[in-house]
C-alpha cells in the first residue's frame, strides 16, 4: 500500500511564527487531505488538495503530485493552532485514506 | 453541512463485555462509512470500510468476529467490540462520505477503556 511520511514529527513555535509541514507519499494519489486534530481528538478537515495550491486564512497548502509531496503552511501561528496535523492520502481504491504519522505542533504564547 | 456524530463519546467497561459504538451522518446520506482506531500519540489506522447494505471490508490484521460492523441505513453505522479486553482500549473514530469519490467527514471519536 501507499506509504505516507510526515515531517517534522514535533514542532514547537513561538506565537506569531511561520512554519511549514511536509507530507511525502510513495505512489500516485487521487485524494490528499490535511487535518488538524484538536486536543479533544476531533479531526478538522483543513484542505482537500490532491494537486495545486489552496489558501484558507492563515493556512495554505500546496501539493506537487508529480513529485509526491504536499506542504502545509501555517503563518502567524496562534496558540489555538496547537494540536496534531495529519496528512492522509487515497489511491485508486475508492476513497480509502492512509494517514501519515502526524506532526505534533505546540504554539507557545 | 456534513456533520458526523458518534455515541457514546466515552465508555468504560469490564473485560469480557461487549460495547456498541454508533456513528451517524446528521445532514447527509453516507453510502460509505469508515472505522479507525487510534492509540495514544499514534496515527489513525483504518479498521474497516462499510458500505450501506453490504458486509464490511476489514483491513489486514483486524478480526472481523471481534469488531462487528453494521451499516444498515444511509445514516447509521455501528461498531461492536465483542468480548472486550484491556488491549482493545483505544480511541475509535468513524468517518462518512456521500460516495466513493467524496471526501471523508470525521466524527468526534469514542474513547473506550476496558478494565
Amino acid at each position: 500500500g501507499i506509504q505516507v511520511e510526515q515531517s517534522p514529527p514535533d514542532l514547537i513555535l513561538q506565537e506569531g511564527a511561520n512554519s511549514t509541514l511536509r507530507c511525502n507519499f510513495s505512489d500516485s494519489v487521487n485524494n490528499l487531505q490535511w487535518f488538524h486534530q484538536n486536543p479533544w481528538g476531533q479531526l478538522i478537515n483543513l484542505f482537500y488538495i490532491p494537486s495545486g495550491t489552496k489558501q484558507n486564512g492563515r493556512l495554505s497548502a500546496t501539493t506537487v503530485a508529480t513529485e509526491r509531496y504536499s506542504l502545509l503552511y501555517i503563518s502567524s501561528s496562534q496558540t489555538t493552532d496547537s494540536g496534531v496535523y495529519f496528512c492522509a492520502v487515497g489511491g485508486a481504491a475508492g476513497n480509502k485514506l492512509t494517514f501519515g504519522g502526524g506532526t505534533r505542533v505546540l504554539v507557545k504564547p | 453541512g456534513a456533520v458526523v456524530s458518534q455515541h457514546p463519546s466515552w465508555v468504560i467497561c469490564k473485560s469480557g463485555t461487549s460495547v456498541k459504538i454508533e456513528c451517524r451522518s446528521l445532514d447527509f446520506q453516507a453510502t460509505t462509512m469508515f472505522w479507525y482506531r487510534q492509540f495514544p500519540k499514534q496515527s489513525l489506522m483504518l479498521m474497516a470500510t462499510s458500505n450501506e447494505g453490504s458486509k464490511a471490508t476489514y483491513e489486514q490484521g483486524v478480526e472481523k468476529d471481534k469488531f462487528l460492523i453494521n451499516h444498515a441505513s444511509l445514516t447509521l453505522s455501528t461498531l461492536t467490540v465483542t468480548s472486550a479486553h484491556p488491549e482493545d482500549s483505544s480511541f475509535y473514530i468513524c468517518s462518512a462520505s456521500r460516495s466513493s469519490l467524496d471526501t471523508q467527514y470525521f466524527g468526534p471519536g469514542t474513547r473506550l477503556t476496558v478494565l
